[in-house]
């Protein structure tokens, strides 16, 4: 167990359905980072918040969107789903505004029917 | 652009059978070359973090060592519980507080016994 606790394991959805990964940081990480993984296009980093903030972007779409609420547990909300959304989701943590020691939880598997 | 490339795209040892993986990053100024460990519906694992060129790390039959242009991930009497994808990632120097890595698409490695 590497303390980043990600909820859920599994979905299953459907196209034009939205839906909420959940993720909750490792004790005394302040910062979460989400990255998405395809098969052929290996991790990509989505974004960061930091204490509630958001820190950083990178190739997130915009029907995708995500907050960190003051427990620092943060949530990733994907709407109008496509096929190509079908992907693992993770989740990692970190004390530091800069990243170093990332922890990943051990991802949410989305399916998009 | 910043980005990281890992070669081979998969490696298949026999037990006992030393390697190296490469993986070789272009990055306007490098805050910290990363290597993680997956295996199959995991979340990424850590196993070193190299700062700058010359230094070198290893952990049991893992040693990891940078250089301006590339790191190294060798391993040494490879036994099958090493089988895994070796994913390397490269954290950028932004000037700000920004902590996102950019990964490679990994190297699998299979080591059979």
């Amino acid at each position: 167990d590497s303390g980043v606790t990600q909820t859920p394991k599994h979905l299953i959805t459907a196209t034009g359905q939205r839906v909420t990964l959940r993720c909750s940081p490792r004790s005394g990480d302040l910062s979460v980072y989400w990255y998405q993984q395809s098969l052929d296009q290996g991790l990509q980093f989505l974004i960061q918040y930091y204490n509630g903030e958001e820190r950083a972007k990178g190739n997130i779409l915009e029907r995708f969107s995500a907050q960190q609420f003051p427990d620092l547990h943060s949530e990733l909300n994907l709407s109008s789903l496509e096929l190509g959304d079908s992907a693992l989701y993770f989740c990692a943590s970190s004390p530091w505004k800069g990243g170093s020691g990332y922890t990943f939880g051990s991802g949410t598997r989305l399916t998009v029917v | 652009e910043d980005q990281v490339t890992q070669s081979p795209e998969a490696l298949r040892l026999q037990e006992g059978e030393s390697s190296s993986l490469n993986c070789s990053y272009t990055v306007s100024g490098l805050r910290g070359l990363f290597w993680y460990r997956q295996d199959p519906g995991k979340g990424p694992e850590f196993l070193f973090t190299l700062y700058s060129a010359g230094e070198e790390k290893e952990k049991e039959r893992l040693k990891a060592t940078l250089t301006k242009k590339e790191s190294f991930l060798h391993i040494t009497a490879p036994k099958p519980e090493d089988s895994a994808t070796y994913l390397c990632a490269v954290q950028a120097d932004y000037g700000g507080s920004q902590g996102n890595l950019i990964f490679g698409k990994g190297t699998k490695l299979s080591v059979k016994p």
